[in-house]
């Protein structure tokens, strides 16, 4: 299996700051990266396939980036509405598996 | 509009088999490219993919449970379903289904329904 690791487990921001989250797979996926967002009582969103595309209707400040075995999110500017878990998901092949999750707060 | 939306037992006990249903509108599963997934989640944890199934009827599986799990669709009432066998405590969780597509390289879970509480305990 395709392990994901994520960094950092949780992190606080202040209003406006840019904010990373890290996604570190186990081996080369190909640019075969998601990242979803989870509010407390919700279902996970996605923000990011393929890497880099933005999924419709997620706001702009939302990036991600990566190759290889190494993938980031990008949150420039954080807003209130930003706080939850993100996640980040491998598509490459079976089983898909998802990392540990990141905890972000507005500080 | 896509939306899905899970059903299940709510609770049952040890040993017995869970069997969950994913109803959806907006697409259907005879397009090609779709794929609906289940995905489990334990209170105040991480997410675990479990099982999906595409427009042509291939499957795939999580082996973390081992021979446990079928997944099946009815194209012709938009649902798919997933039973499992021999539940435990282990398997109490919120059970999501989810759209899921190629798109650029890879598979997503694009559209999530709301998820179901499933506890097993006796």
């Amino acid at each position: 299996d395709i392990q994901m690791t994520q960094s950092p487990a949780s992190l606080s921001a202040s209003l406006g700051e840019t904010v990373s989250i890290e996604c570190l797979a186990s081996e080369g996926i190909s640019n075969s990266l998601a990242w979803y967002q989870q509010k407390p009582g919700k279902s996970p969103q996605l923000l990011i396939y393929g890497a880099s595309s933005l999924q419709d209707g997620v706001p702009s400040r939302f990036s991600g980036s990566g190759s290889g075995t190494q993938y980031s999110l990008k949150i420039s500017g954080m807003q209130p509405e930003d706080e939850g878990v993100y996640y980040c998901q491998q598509g490459y092949k079976y089983p898909w598996t998802f990392g540990g999750g990141t905890k972000l707060e507005l500080k | 509009q896509v939306t899905l939306k899970e059903s299940g037992p709510g609770i049952l006990q040890p040993s017995q088999t869970l069997s969950l249903t994913c109803s959806f509108s907006g697409f259907s599963l005879s397009t090609s490219g779709i794929c609906v997934s289940w995905i489990r989640q334990p209170s105040g944890k991480g997410l675990e993919w479990l099982a999906t199934i595409c427009w042509e009827d291939s499957k795939g599986y999580n082996p973390s449970l081992k021979n446990r799990l079928t997944i099946s669709k009815d194209t012709s009432n938009n649902q798919a379903f997933l039973k499992i066998t021999s539940v435990d405590t282990a398997d109490t969780a919120i059970y999501y289904c989810a759209r899921t597509a190629t798109v650029v390289k890879g598979w997503y879970f694009d559209f999530w329904g709301p998820g179901t509480m499933v506890t097993v305990s006796s």
